[in-house]
């Protein structure tokens, strides 16, 4: 079974100030992990995702994450925060396709506010 | 290239009506997956369809079911609507088998709240 806990229900930053939002997971199986963002009224869309090889992954909009498998991590982080970024943010994992998994698991998501 | 659509984008329904939502895939995708997100959770997985059939399953009961057709687009149907069947519901399309790798492309949700 596979999860995903990320620490932070609401984050609020001013702008341009340091954006980090905190995901960790669990997995039976490696891990395929991604961050996606959901502005209101949308869909999920993709910022990044990690399956295999380096652990520090580049986004859209200026945005990565690093896979640290010793702490189960995927934390997100932007260096400047923009007002454009205020969104709800939702890391995900899959494994591989071995089994029955066929299914992201999100977590609750973590809702960004950008302050001027 | 089009994104995935749905409709309808809003619905109102009473208790242990039926509803029917559907989906449209983003051309060149043959696999659709159906989550449901209920107010301040994260979407949680319903069921997936390759090729017209059933791929995968979450834990929800029977009287969610859904159908693929040959064009790939998707319906999600719901019986015996009850108060928690209140949510906004998610079509995802990606192309080829489930690999646990794939990027899904999201459509913008039908919003079903039921009364």
């Amino acid at each position: 079974a596979q999860s995903v806990t990320q620490l932070g229900s609401h984050v609020s930053v001013s702008e341009g100030a340091l954006v980090l939002l905190r995901c960790n997971y669990s997995s039976s199986v490696p891990p395929y992990l991604f961050w996606y963002v959901q502005y209101p009224n949308q869909g999920l869309q993709l910022l990044l995702k990690y399956t295999t090889g380096a652990t520090l992954v580049k986004g859209i909009n200026g945005f990565e994450a690093e896979f640290k498998k010793s702490e189960t991590s995927f934390h997100l982080t932007k260096p400047s925060a923009h007002m454009s970024d205020a969104a709800e943010y939702f890391c995900a994992v899959s494994g591989d396709s071995g089994g029955s998994n066929y299914k992201l698991t999100f977590g609750k998501g973590t809702l960004l506010t950008v302050n001027p | 290239e089009t994104g995935v659509t749905q409709s309808p984008t809003h619905l109102i329904k009473t208790r242990g009506q039926q509803v029917t939502l559907r989906c449209s895939s983003q051309s060149g995708h043959n696999t659709v997956s159906w989550y449901q997100q209920a107010l301040g959770q994260g979407p949680q997985f319903i069921f997936q369809y390759y090729r017209e059939e059933e791929n995968g399953r979450g834990n929800f009961p029977p009287r969610f079911s859904g159908l693929q057709f040959p064009n790939y687009s998707s319906e999600l149907n719901v019986n015996a609507l009850e108060l928690d069947d209140s949510a906004l519901y998610l079509c995802a399309s990606s192309p080829g088998l489930w690999t646990g790798a794939n990027v899904l492309t999201f459509g913008a949700g039908s919003r079903l709240t039921v009364l």
